[in-house]
């Protein structure tokens, strides 16, 4: 089985700009959560979608932002960048949402933001 | 509350001993404790995880000791190999509109050295 796929893996943007970032999860997975990952702040978490709903949503500003397909697959978008959204963005996938559901992270797209 | 502690932030060990990182957590709504690892340029991979209703878990050459009343976790990885030098995140759950929010800890960078 093909693991959780994240494109693209290495993204330089400039401020100002917005960007797309895409997730496929694992066939079969519904679930899929998105974090940023970061030296300073570690992992933190984003949001969650099945089943195109947003379940879950972290604690990060209205300009982070995402969605689910009827394929489970997933984009998040970031508008008006700023230096700070600079991290390595890590997408995982899940059978199903629930409690003790295995997450299985992508490779992750590094975004650098100039 | 949803923060997660964890220490050593760094860890050096020679090949054959103890490994041992803890974390620490303050919401007793928290249900779900895994541990990830995570090698440069990859994604985290889970590695064991453990519910608050166990007080051990044993998996391999992987330990997770768990202490409700404490609301503490520890990982303990026995007969460390080089090939464990990687970072180790703890991290804990809880189950909330049918789907999760997982707080990690900030990382403890492990190099076993051979």
């Amino acid at each position: 089985k093909a693991g959780v796929t994240q494109t693209p893996r290495y993204l330089i943007k400039t401020r100002g700009q917005q960007v797309t970032l895409s997730c496929s999860p694992i066939s079969g997975h519904r679930s899929v959560s998105w974090y940023q990952q970061t030296p300073g702040q570690g992992l933190q978490f984003l949001f969650e979608y099945f089943s195109e709903t947003q379940r879950n949503k972290g604690n990060f500003p209205g300009r982070f932002s995402g969605r689910q397909f009827s394929n489970s697959r997933s984009e998040m978008n970031v508008s008006t960048l700023e230096l700070g959204d600079s991290a390595l963005y890590l997408c995982a996938s899940s059978f199903i949402a629930g409690s003790y559901n295995e997450q299985f992270f992508g490779p992750g797209t590094r975004l650098t933001v100039l | 509350q949803q923060q997660v502690k964890q220490s050593p932030q760094s860890l050096i060990v020679q090949k054959g001993g103890i490994s041992i990182i803890n974390c620490a957590y303050e919401n007793t709504a928290f249900d779900y404790f895994p541990w990830y690892q995570q090698f440069p340029g990859k994604g985290p991979a889970l590695l064991i995880a453990i519910r608050p209703d166990v007080s051990e878990k044993k998996e391999g050459r992987f330990t997770i000791s768990f202490n409700k009343s404490a609301k503490q976790f520890s990982l303990h990885i026995m007969d460390s190999q080089p090939g464990d030098s990687a970072t180790y995140f703890c991290a804990a759950s809880m189950t909330r509109n049918y789907g999760q929010n997982f707080v990690f800890g900030p990382g403890t960078r492990l190099s076993v050295l051979p």
